[in-house]
Formats: structure tokens, C-alpha cells, sequence
């Protein structure tokens, strides 16, 4: 079954750079269709997209916050990591990594989340 | 860029009741438009993709319609279990390549 976790730093200070990985089981990023996302919810407010990378290592990203992120992936290892520069406090989210699934086109496996906190 | 529209933002039905909620797209996506149920304090859980399969799993009284800029989500009887917030989430590859709509908090009466 596809299961995927994030991991990283729980506390960042502000105007640091957010390193999260995720570590995957269940599929390859080398099958053709297939992708890694990244999605963050700060606390009690909706669902914001950030990143995506595909199979074929097509990047994209959210326009507000592309100068900020670099998504990459390792398919060796069966992880994508997100890079986040520049931290501030409004950035405190819980941060998913989720699976873009060949057949539903879309996010259809999501990891269990970890939340980050951006404070001094 | 597409933005995605929902409403209303919250609800109150009581158990049996129709429910459907709403989500516009500022341009047309064809059926390129996924819902997602996330219960509080729980990890967002796909129900619907291309505007109207249901993911493998999910009770039959979701439902969805839609296409181009207009779509709605319908729990045709509501259920105890189903008080949490519904998002839809555009997917076509008009950028941004996903996009959420602010979410529909639904609760029982």
C-alpha cells in the first residue's frame, strides 16, 4: 500500500530555510504519471498548495510562493524533499506531502503531516 | 491564475438532510475538479475526482457533478460521520498546477 511520512525540524527561527523530506513506500517516481507534492495548512485555516514534482522531474510550483521553494527528488532513496527559504512566523503550518496518483490525476495519498512552527 | 470559490463557508443540516456545497473556478477547468473530506484533526481523504468518480471506498451517498467552471458536492443523506470541512481542488495544468478552495465547515444540527 502507498504510504508516505514527513520529516524535519518541529521549531525554525525566522529568516531560516525549512528542509522537509519525504520518504515514500509503495510506488516509484519513476513510473510515468506519477508525483510528489507538497500542501501546508497553518492552524484552523484552509489547504495551500506549494509544490509538485513528476516522474519526469517537471517542477511546479505556487506562484506566490515559487521564489521561496526548490522541491527535488531522489528516487533511489524513494524521497522528495521541499527546501522553504526565508521562514516567518505566518509560515506555521502543519505540512503534508502527498501522492499524485496516475489514474486519479490528483492528490489521492497524503502523509500523516508535521507541523512546523516558525517563532524566536 | 485560477482561483477556486466555495460556499458556502459553513453549514448546519441535520441528519438525513441534503447537502450540497458549491465550488467555482474564476476560468474553465473541464472536469479537471477533486473533493476532499478532512475531519478534524485528520489528514484530508480523497472523494471524488474528475468531478464525479468516486474514489474506491467512499460511501455512495457522496456524489458529484460539474464541468467547466461550476461544480457541486452532494451527501444525499447526511450522517453523524460526516461532520468536517469538504475542499474542492482544481488539477488541470493551467497554472497553478493545484488549487484549493477555502473549504465548507459542515456540521449536524
Amino acid at each position: 500500500q502507498i504510504t508516505l511520512k514527513e520529516s524535519g525540524p518541529t521549531l525554525v527561527k525566522p529568516t531560516q530555510t525549512l528542509t522537509l523530506t519525504c520518504t515514500f513506500s509503495g510506488f516509484s517516481l519513476s513510473t510515468s504519471g506519477v508525483g510528489v507534492g507538497w500542501i501546508r495548512q497553518p492552524p484552523g485555516k484552509a489547504l495551500e498548495w506549494l509544490a509538485l514534482i513528476y516522474w519526469d522531474d517537471d517542477k511546479r510550483y505556487s506562484p506566490s510562493l515559487k521564489s521561496r521553494l526548490t522541491i527535488t527528488k531522489d528516487t533511489s532513496k524513494n524521497q522528495v524533499v521541499l527546501t522553504m527559504t526565508n521562514m516567518d512566523p505566518v509560515d506555521t503550518a502543519t505540512y503534508y506531502c502527498a501522492h499524485q496518483g496516475r489514474i486519479t490525476g490528483t492528490t489521492d495519498y497524503w502523509g500523516q503531516g508535521t507541523l512546523v512552527t516558525v517563532s524566536s | 491564475d485560477i482561483q477556486m470559490t466555495q460556499s458556502p463557508s459553513s453549514l448546519s443540516a441535520s441528519v438525513g438532510d441534503r447537502v450540497t456545497i458549491t465550488c467555482r473556478a474564476s476560468q474553465g477547468i473541464s472536469n479537471y475538479l477533486a473533493w476532499y473530506q478532512q475531519k478534524p484533526g485528520k489528514v484530508p481523504k480523497l472523494l471524488i475526482y474528475a468531478a464525479s468518480t468516486l474514489q474506491s471506498g467512499v460511501p455512495s451517498r457522496f456524489s458529484g457533478s460539474g464541468s467547466g467552471t461550476d461544480f457541486t458536492l452532494t451527501i444525499s443523506s447526511l450522517q453523524p460521520e460526516d461532520v468536517a470541512t469538504y475542499y474542492c481542488q482544481k488539477y488541470n495544468s493551467a497554472p497553478p498546477r493545484l488549487t484549493f478552495g477555502g473549504g465548507t465547515k459542515v456540521e449536524i444540527k
